[in-house]
């Protein structure tokens, strides 16, 4: 069964820190995808990772797939109260039939 | 700007009574699926749709039914509800019948209490 396990669960900082959450596995995956959802509303995907290695930038946010793609990690700079959310990884199944999701970590940021 | 359109946004329910979570997409896509969201679990998988006619039992299909008649509609029925059907649905859908590469577009969610 592949799962994807996410850490930390919760994390809360003060605005203007750096942090990094992760998302591993045991299983390889295809490519892996982060999502962000905000509180009563749907997740909406922020990056998708397809390489080993591969690093994408999405202004403070960094993404990295791991060499061996089962793990990716997402990095913000200079956190702002904005980015407060649930953050969620989530890759295919080996059947590419369905999306497997992390349970995600939930990110607070206060000013 | 519609994309994907869930209702209704929240229900309450008694256990026995049954019901149907609507889901339409207006962007042609192929696939759509349905998730359950419960505090500590994450997103689980109850039934997923390659295209009109054909579906397919995900993680938690039990108490579920679906069928896809159209492209554009993919409801979800509670046959008879419980209580540990209490949570948050998501209706989600991508263009495309592969692997899911792609990005999923999700609708705002079914909140569903079952007494």
């Amino acid at each position: 069964t592949q799962l994807l396990e996410q850490s930390p669960q919760f994390l809360s900082i003060q605005e203007g820190e750096n942090l990094t959450v992760y998302c591993n596995s045991s299983s390889v995956f295809s490519s892996l995808q982060w999502y962000r959802q905000e509180p009563g509303e749907g997740p909406v995907l922020l990056v998708t990772v397809v390489t080993g290695g591969e690093v994408k930038k999405l202004k403070r946010l960094t993404f990295q797939f791991g060499d061996a793609r089962k793990d990716s990690s997402l990095h913000i700079t200079a956190a702002q109260p904005g980015d407060t959310g649930l953050y969620l990884c989530a890759g295919p199944n080996q059947a590419g039939t369905a999306l497997i999701f992390g349970k995600g970590t939930t990110l607070s940021v206060s000013s | 700007n519609a994309g994907v359109t869930q209702t209704p946004k929240f229900q309450v329910l008694k256990t026995g009574q049954s019901m149907t979570l609507q889901c339409a997409q207006d962007m042609n896509h192929e696939y759509m699926s349905w998730y359950r969201q419960d505090p500590g679990m994450g997103l689980r998988l109850i039934h997923y749709s390659v295209g009109a006619g054909i579906t397919d039992q995900g993680e938690v299909p039990n108490g579920y039914n679906v069928s896809r008649s159209t492209t554009e509609d993919f409801p979800l029925r509670l046959l008879s509800a419980a209580p540990s059907q209490t949570s948050v649905y998501f209706c989600a859908s991508t263009r495309g019948q592969g692997a899911l590469t792609g990005e999923l577009f999700f609708g705002e969610g079914s909140r569903l209490t079952v007494l």
